[in-house]
């Protein structure tokens, strides 16, 4: 199936700084996702992304949907410690007619430690 | 306000074993799909159902069944538990075909 490269698989910062994580494929997809996992949880929606170009933020969150629609990434400015967790983005394609019942494909996920 | 319930949370098998997986949604959402995870390997379809009355297959169907009792509920079956099928397993739902998915906390099952 259909694969997202996500990068990096972790990250190491302090407390305060930025960080940056990105989606890629060699395919188009429709819509953008990221997810935020916390340990023992389920996936929890940041952000949605619809359309090419789209930039979006939710609180100190900024994501993109590439121009090119294969790629899509996301900030998080001033990190605090309960930044911490797993950041999955997820991409969903539609089929041949037009359709796609929500199904998505996600990236291997972002381990992010931050140091207080 | 519970969205997506899955029990159990926690499970552990021998090997042949069979169990189901529950899962309910109470946000009225169309749509419901099994996951599982694995270490460095993201979330990967298992089956899904776009709307009451369908099911249909996802990236790693083998050994997995699935019923849509209805529009709220939606069960995994391992009719057979193998070592390979340790995993926590994601339930989820979305209200439409564009819209994003909500997920349950998941079943962490382990098969000895």
């Amino acid at each position: 199936g259909q694969q997202l490269n996500q990068s990096p698989q972790s990250m190491f910062i302090q407390e305060g700084e930025d960080v940056s994580m990105n989606c890629t494929s060699s395919s188009i997809f429709n819509t953008w996702l990221w997810y935020k996992q916390d340990p023992g949880e389920g996936p929890v929606l940041l952000i949605a992304l619809y359309k090419a170009g789209e930039l979006t933020s939710n609180g100190r969150l900024t994501a993109q949907f590439g121009i090119t629609r294969k790629d899509s990434f996301l900030n998080i400015s001033a990190s605090i410690p309960s930044d911490v967790g797993i950041y999955f983005c997820a991409g969903r394609q539609l089929n041949a007619g037009g359709t796609s019942y929500g199904k998505l494909t996600f990236g291997q996920g972002t381990i992010l430690t931050v140091h207080p | 306000n519970a969205g997506v319930t899955q029990t159990p949370k926690f499970q552990v098998l021998k090997t042949g074993q069979s169990m189901t997986l529950q899962c309910a949604q109470d946000m009225n959402h169309n749509s419901m799909y099994w996951y599982r995870q694995d270490p460095g390997m993201g979330l990967r379809l298992i089956y899904y159902s776009a709307s009451e009355g369908t099911t249909d297959k996802g990236e790693v169907p083998n050994g997995y069944n699935v019923s849509r009792l209805n529009k709220r509920e939606f069960s995994l079956r391992l009719e057979s538990a193998a070592p390979s099928q340790t995993s926590v397993y994601f339930c989820a739902s979305s209200g439409g075909n564009n819209q994003p998915q909500h997920f349950g906390d998941g079943t962490r099952l382990s098969i000895l």
